[in-house]
């Protein structure tokens, strides 16, 4: 899988948007970008993926750029339970379940 | 999505002694991965696990120190063997859906004194 990097932490306000980028210069043409977060001692949890559109949904936005090489999640109207660490991992999905490499993310602070 | 149970939620264990986790799918799944997060860490991937076959293992992990077992569709259990207080970690299993998304435990947190 190719690999992502990400600022290791940002802050945001409440109520604004959180943009978290993620660079992944190597992706390859059948590689998805994922994002899930990891609240403090629980499990990682899902947001969203994509692979070349923009997408929405409940949680947040993905803007992928055209040519591939970064995304950003974005979650437009942050709380402080949107305190977590990010995780941004490209992978090329197939019947074979390759697995997900979770690289340092970013520990996004919400802050009254 | 999965709905994943795992226990024991943490345990503290003597440094020599073994600990088996268990992993509770509420749907029958091909695969089912095991991660270990240690302090302050990202999650790395100890080994994939299918039914019906031996698991695969990822670089720097064995057989002998994390068995595995998938007896069927919808369970897989992790033993940390020989425990030291390096293995002091969370220990996470996870499946993916036909989509290709991860759903997790809520991990086992393990102390070894």
């Amino acid at each position: 899988d190719a690999k992502t990097t990400q600022p290791p932490s940002m802050d945001c306000a409440e109520g604004r948007a959180a943009n978290l980028p993620c660079n992944h210069s190597t992706i390859s043409g059948n590689e998805y970008v994922y994002w899930y977060r990891q609240i403090h001692s629980q499990g990682p949890q899902y947001i969203i993926h994509g692979l070349k559109n923009n997408e929405t949904n409940e949680m947040a936005s993905l803007i992928i750029t055209e040519d591939r090489k970064s995304s950003t999640l974005i979650l437009p109207h942050a709380t402080l339970r949107d305190t977590a660490v990010y995780y941004c991992i490209v992978r090329a999905y197939n019947n074979a379940g390759n697995m997900l490499t979770f690289g340092g993310g970013t520990r996004l602070m919400v802050k009254p | 999505s999965a709905v994943i149970s795992q226990k024991p939620s943490r345990d503290i264990c003597q440094r020599g002694t073994s600990l088996t986790i268990q992993c509770q799918v509420d749907s029958q799944v091909t695969m089912m991965f095991w991660y270990r997060q240690q302090p302050g860490q990202s999650l790395t991937l100890i080994a994939t696990a299918n039914q019906g076959s031996e698991a695969t293992y990822e670089s720097g992990f064995v057989i002998d120190k994390f068995p595995i077992s998938r007896p069927n569709l919808t369970f897989s259990t992790l033993t940390v063997s020989n425990l030291s207080p390096e293995d002091s970690s969370i220990y996470l299993c996870s499946v993916e859906d036909a989509r290709g998304k991860l759903f997790f435990g809520s991990g086992t947190q393990l102390s070894v004194l």
